[in-house]
């Protein structure tokens, strides 16, 4: 069983329609949850952490909100430019807690 | 600031034959990892180091061997590269906050290796 579930796999915007990623998870103690942005070809690249549930951050168009069992990463107005992979990683209490990412949502926005 | 840095950035090998990975980290991270992205798949953890000197197995450590001799640099290596390691792998790093892993990742560009 999956600790860390994305959905949509693939998700395809027009520029200016927002909507939301969503990243269900199951661990028995959540030390923080994170998102990270990937480029083709590139290395995913870190945007939020997130502790504990009501907790939200932002950066740009980009707002990611915890719950007990899920991340909502939401996306409004995008843009072309925010075509990207967006991973969810959790990292447990446990030993020397590292990460363990989703398989990502695909996104592409289209002018 | 070079961040983290892979080499080499492309390698086709036969089976059989084997090669070492390097990454380099210019942040004085105590962490690195080594992962491997396959479609699919998603990321998952080959091996990891918690600092000089110090080795542990990931999610996916059988066919890999990692060291780390000096605090900046961690090596991947195949000894016997088989087709089933044809993937991408990732190199990161990070650092400490309050005597654990921030868990916030810097990755490398990506090595994309072949075994045919």
């Amino acid at each position: 069983e999956d600790q860390v579930t994305q959905s949509p796999e693939a998700l395809r915007l027009q520029e200016g329609e927002s909507s939301s990623l969503n990243c269900s998870y199951t661990v028995s103690g959540l030390r923080g949850l994170f998102w990270y942005r990937q480029d083709p070809g590139k290395g995913p690249e870190f945007l939020f952490t997130l502790y504990s549930a009501g907790e939200e951050k932002e950066k740009e168009r980009l707002k990611a909100t915890l719950t007990k069992k899920e991340s909502f990463l939401h996306i409004t107005a995008p843009k072309p430019e925010d075509s990207a992979t967006y991973l969810c990683a959790v990292q447990e209490f446990l030993g020397y807690s590292t990460l363990t990412f989703g398989k990502g949502t695909m996104l592409l926005v289209s002018p | 600031n070079a961040g983290v840095t892979q080499t080499p950035k492309f390698r086709v090998l036969k089976t059989g034959q084997s090669m070492t990975l390097l990454c380099a980290q210019d942040m004085n991270h105590e962490y690195m990892y080594w992962y491997r992205q396959d479609p699919g798949m998603g990321l998952r953890l080959i091996h990891y180091s918690v600092g000089e000197g110090t080795t542990a197995k990931g999610e996916v450590p059988d066919g890999y061997n990692v060291s780390r001799l000096k605090k900046q640099n961690f090596l991947l290596g195949l000894e016997s590269a088989a087709p089933s390691q044809t993937s991408v792998y990732f190199c990161a790093s990070s650092y400490l906050a309050g005597g654990s892993n921030t868990g916030e990742l810097f990755f490398g560009e990506g090595s994309r290796l072949t075994v045919l």
